[in-house]
C-alpha cells in the first residue's frame, strides 16, 4: 500500500510487504533531509538521510528517494516487519546558512499486521 | 554515555510552578537542540546551542522559557510559571558538529501541567 504521508497519516501493511511513506516539503532551499522513526514513549530515531545533490540513497531495508522538482521525499521499507510499526517523520534542514535545526512534518503512523 | 539522556522522564506540575528539564548530550557533541512535541505532532524547534553559546532561541514560545548550557555539555530547559499549554514532550538532540549533521535524540521529558 501507499501513503501520501501528510495527507493520509496512517498506513497499514501486511508483514512482509513493502511500505512506502511519502512526504512533501515546502522550502526549495532545503538541502538536507532525514527520516526518523518514533516509537511510542521514545524519542525520534535516525533512519536514513539524503542531501539535495542526490536523488536516491539506500540503507538496510530502507531507501529514500528525493524529487527536488516536485519537492517530494519518500521512504521505502522492504519486507516490513512488526518492529517497523511506529510513526515516521520526515525532517528538513533549510540551507547551508542555517545552524541546522530540523523542520519536521506531521508524521505517518505505520501499522504492520502479522 | 552511549546516547542522549534526559531527566526526569515524566513531570507533573501544578499551573504556576517552575520546572527544570535536564539533557545530557552525547559526549563530545558540539551542537545541542531542544524541541517541543505536542501530542500527535512532529517536534518543533525551541533553541540551539553550539558549545556553551546559545545561537538561536527563536523557537522559545515565551519569556517564561529559558535554556542554558553553561559548560558546553549538559543543558537545562527551565519553564517558569507553567501553564496548561506547556504540556508536551520536550526532546533534546545533539550532533557532533555544526551544520547539517545528523541529530540524535533523547527519550524526552513528558510534562503535564494540571
Amino acid at each position: 500500500g501507499e501513503s501520501v504521508g501528510l495527507h493520509l497519516p496512517t498506513l497499514s501493511v501486511q508483514e512482509g510487504d513493502n511500505s512506502i511513506i511519502n512526504c512533501a516539503y515546502s522550502n526549495s532551499a532545503s538541502d538536507y533531509f532525514i527520516w526518523y522513526k518514533q516509537e511510542s514513549g521514545k524519542g525520534p530515531q535516525f533512519i536514513i538521510d539524503i542531501r539535495s545533490n542526490m536523488d536516491k540513497r539506500q540503507g538496510q531495508r530502507v531507501t529514500v528517494l528525493l524529487n527536488k522538482t516536485v519537492k517530494h521525499l519518500s521512504l521505502q521499507i522492504a519486507a516490513t516487519q512488526p518492529g517497523d510499526s511506529a510513526v515516521y517523520f520526515c525532517a528538513e534542514i533549510r540551507g547551508r546558512g542555517s545552524q541546522g535545526n530540523l523542520i519536521f512534518g506531521k508524521g505517518t503512523k505505520l501499522s504492520v499486521k502479522p | 554515555g552511549a546516547g542522549v539522556s534526559q531527566s526526569p522522564r515524566y513531570k507533573v506540575a501544578k499551573r504556576g510552578q517552575d520546572v527544570a528539564l535536564r539533557c545530557d548530550p552525547i559526549s563530545g557533541h558540539v551542537s545541542l537542540f531542544w524541541y517541543q512535541q505536542a501530542l500527535g505532532q512532529g517536534p518543533e524547534f525551541l533553541t540551539y546551542f553550539q558549545n556553551e553559546a546559545q545561537l538561536d532561541k527563536s523557537g522559545l514560545p515565551s519569556d517564561r522559557f529559558f535554556a542554558e548550557r553553561p559548560e558546553g555539555s549538559v543543558s537545562t530547559l527551565k519553564i517558569q510559571r507553567t501553564q496548561q499549554e506547556d504540556s508536551a514532550v520536550y526532546l533534546c538532540a545533539s550532533s557532533l558538529g555544526v551544520y547539517q549533521e545528523t541529530q540524535y535524540f533523547g527519550p524526552g521529558t513528558r510534562l503535564l501541567v494540571l
